[in-house]
């Protein structure tokens, strides 16, 4: 199946700091990629999405000012997390759909922890 | 907008044995994607099973299979001979429009 990647897998910060999580498509490109933010034992809340060479399309409540989302190419996607408090704190998710497949396909996840 | 509910927070099952996971769904679509995906504690999502709404055959794959009834709008996962590994946190999603919507999941527990 296709491969999805993040990286960092995890990241300690500073309040106030800026952080950039990355999402590749290793072995398709993805037109359409999502971001996903997960708290403990609940459910995934799609925050963006974005399509290659255009502006994200932010969910209702999600600050864009504050989770900055590029999408550059057809396999890299990137979410920064700026001016980060200790309430970002959470579980990042990228997810990508392949070309002509109505499946997304996800990432590992990126643990955010801003102190 | 579409909403998508799980209405067991946790389920538990002895090894072996056979477990149901419900899901409801509100939509005003005729034609979508229902999916059930499985959450082990690495966090990574991984897709069990997946139904084509226009098709009437549930799916199934090995140990996973559907009850999906398009009319009641329920779309349920069974789980057949129970394994250790199938304990994860699993999530019911529609898709429609282009994004995916989430139940709240399920925590299921399998006792040895």
């Amino acid at each position: 199946g296709a491969v999805v990647s993040q990286h960092p897998s995890r990241v300690i910060c500073k309040s106030g700091t800026s952080v950039k999580i990355e999402c590749r498509s290793l072995d398709f490109q993805a037109t359409t990629m999502f971001w996903y933010r997960q708290f403990p034992k609940q459910s995934l809340m799609l925050m963006a999405t974005s399509n290659e060479g255009s502006k994200a399309t932010y969910e209702q409540g999600v600050e864009k000012d504050k989770f900055l989302i590029n999408h550059a190419s057809l396999t890299l996607s990137t979410l920064t997390v700026t001016s980060a408090h200790p309430e970002d704190s959470s579980f990042y998710i990228c997810s990508a759909y392949g070309t002509g497949v109505n499946e997304q396909f996800f990432g590992p996840g990126t643990r955010l922890t801003v102190l | 907008a579409q909403t998508v509910t799980q209405s067991q927070p946790e389920m538990s099952v002895q090894e072996a044995e056979t477990v149901t996971l419900s899901c409801t769904y509100d939509t005003s679509e005729s034609d979508y994607y229902l999916f059930w995906y499985k959450q082990p504690p690495s966090r990574q999502m991984i897709l069990v099973i997946r139904q084509e709404a226009y098709k009437q055959q549930n799916a199934t794959e090995n140990r996973f299979s559907v009850n999906f009834q398009k009319a009641a709008k329920s779309f349920s996962l069974k789980i057949s001979d129970s394994q250790l590994g199938d304990a994860a946190m699993y999530f019911c999603a529609y898709l429609g429009y282009g994004k995916l919507t989430f139940g709240q999941g399920t925590i299921l527990t399998v006792h040895p």
